[in-house]
């Protein structure tokens, strides 16, 4: 599996766009990329995923580099509710998924 | 329906004790995961079922017992655990192929 690198924090202002960075220079050409949110006392939750082309939704935009040794998750404008730990995860297998130690994301009103 | 329901939220057991966690879905995803968490850590993946047949498990030990008796439940036998097993259990299920898992809120297990 894919090595990732990501921050350990992040802090952001409510209503500002957030721009989550995350490393996996090893990933291959047929990993997706999936990132994921846990908000405190739940479980995770899906976010978005692509693979080469940049992605948007209505929770938020990838943005993936060329090389695909890097990807970007921004959501355009944080509030107080996107407050969580942010993961990001190449997956190869559509079956096995593994979580790194992710970013947590802390909004300030 | 689009959850994934964990019954029970809280479960305070001995370790001479026997329990189950129970996970259902009813969105049709033949894909259902056991993930283990502890405090401040990220989920640790423990069991993959595919189709109702156990596809990885990642040497967990003996004392927990997964079971999968159906496309819409999945179960997590629990027997003679230690205290260091007490934390936050963890189920998932998605379609076959790339998609978005979907997680439960957990069983957040004590033992004590």
């Amino acid at each position: 599996d894919a090595k990732t690198t990501q921050p350990n924090s992040m802090e952001s202002n409510e209503e500002e766009p957030v721009h989550l960075p995350c490393n996996h220079s090893t990933i291959s050409g047929t990993d997706y990329i999936h990132w994921y949110r846990q908000l405190p006392s739940q479980g995770p939750e899906y976010v978005i995923h692509g693979l080469t082309s940049n992605v948007n939704n209505r929770m938020a935009s990838l943005a993936i580099a060329e090389d695909r040794k890097s990807s970007t998750l921004i959501l355009h404008r944080a509030t107080l509710r996107d407050a969580a730990v942010y993961y990001c995860i190449p997956r190869r297998d559509q079956n096995d998924m593994r979580f790194g130690a992710g970013t947590r994301l802390t909004v300030k009103p | 329906d689009t959850e994934v329901t964990q019954t029970p939220k809280h479960l305070v057991m001995g370790m001479t004790n026997k329990k189950s966690l129970k996970c259902e879905q009813h969105m049709g995803h033949r894909a259902m995961y056991w993930y283990k968490q502890k405090a401040k850590k990220p989920p640790e993946l423990m069991f993959v079922y595919s189709y109702e047949k156990l596809s990885i498990n990642e040497s967990v030990p003996s004392r927990f017992s997964p079971e999968c008796p159906n496309s819409s439940l999945l179960n997590l036998h629990l027997h003679a655990l230690q205290p260091e097993d007490s934390a936050l259990y963890l189920c998932a299920s998605s379609p076959q192929g790339n998609y978005g898992y979907t997680f439960g809120s957990g069983t957040r297990l004590t033992v004590v």
